[in-house]
């Protein structure tokens, strides 16, 4: 079975500094997807960020990049100039390519921004 | 083009009643996926749907649960008999195909007191 695990809780970051929220996964398979949402106060799960399991580059979204070690099974989201807007809670994920098309999460990290 | 659309995003009930969450997926999407987020946990796959069909249901406690996707109509999960430990945010994604974004709803919170 796949498994994602967040092993910080909690991460702060001073307003306009760069932090970077771990994530570690298990699967046996080779063809998968790995996400990064934000779920602020609000309840609202918004997508960050994306990854293709086959893709080698990191994928960019403005502040925020993702690290990607396949063979570590690793994928950490680094946020650049912390804004007060980032404050949430952050879920990694993982779906298969094929298959079951469900979403497994990690158990999320709450990053809070200091001004 | 609205986006999902969950209601009530709030929802009380005592002990031993039903609940029935409601999801209306964006213009155009056939699949509808329902999560449970317990209290300071990550969201958990319960139930899979494209119209008229339950294509995975492998995260579904066995009693007292049930989904449906018609097909005219909102996905409805129901909660027959609730329990204490039924009080979660429930939360309703959709996407357009397979390997297709989902887009998720903003939940509704479930009470039973």
């Amino acid at each position: 079975a796949q498994t994602v695990t967040q092993s910080q809780p909690e991460m702060s970051v001073q307003e306009a500094e760069t932090v970077t929220l771990s994530c570690t996964y298990d699967t046996s398979e080779s063809d998968y997807y790995l996400f990064w949402y934000k779920q602020p106060p609000s309840r609202q799960m918004i997508l960050v960020i994306r990854q293709e399991a086959y893709k080698q580059q990191n994928a960019t979204e403005n502040r925020f990049s993702v690290n990607f070690q396949k063979a570590a099974k690793s994928f950490s989201l680094k946020i650049s100039d912390s804004q007060l807007g980032d404050a949430a809670m952050y879920f990694c994920a993982y779906r298969l390519v094929q298959g079951a098309q469900k979403l497994v999460f990690g158990q999320g990290t709450r990053l809070t921004i200091n001004p | 083009n609205a986006g999902v659309m969950q209601n009530p995003r709030h929802l009380v009930r005592r002990r031993g009643q039903e609940a029935r969450l409601r999801c209306s997926p964006m213009k155009g999407h056939s699949h509808v996926y329902w999560y449970r987020q317990l209290p300071e946990e990550g969201l958990k796959f319960m139930v899979y749907l494209q119209k008229e069909n339950i294509i995975d249901e492998s995260g579904m406690p066995k009693e007292r649960f049930s989904a449906e996707f018609p097909k005219e109509g909102p996905s409805i999960l129901r909660i027959q008999q609730v329990v204490r430990g039924d009080s979660a945010a429930y939360f309703c994604a959709s996407s357009a195909g397979l390997n297709t974004e989902a887009f998720f709803g903003q939940g509704t919170r479930l009470t039973v007191v």
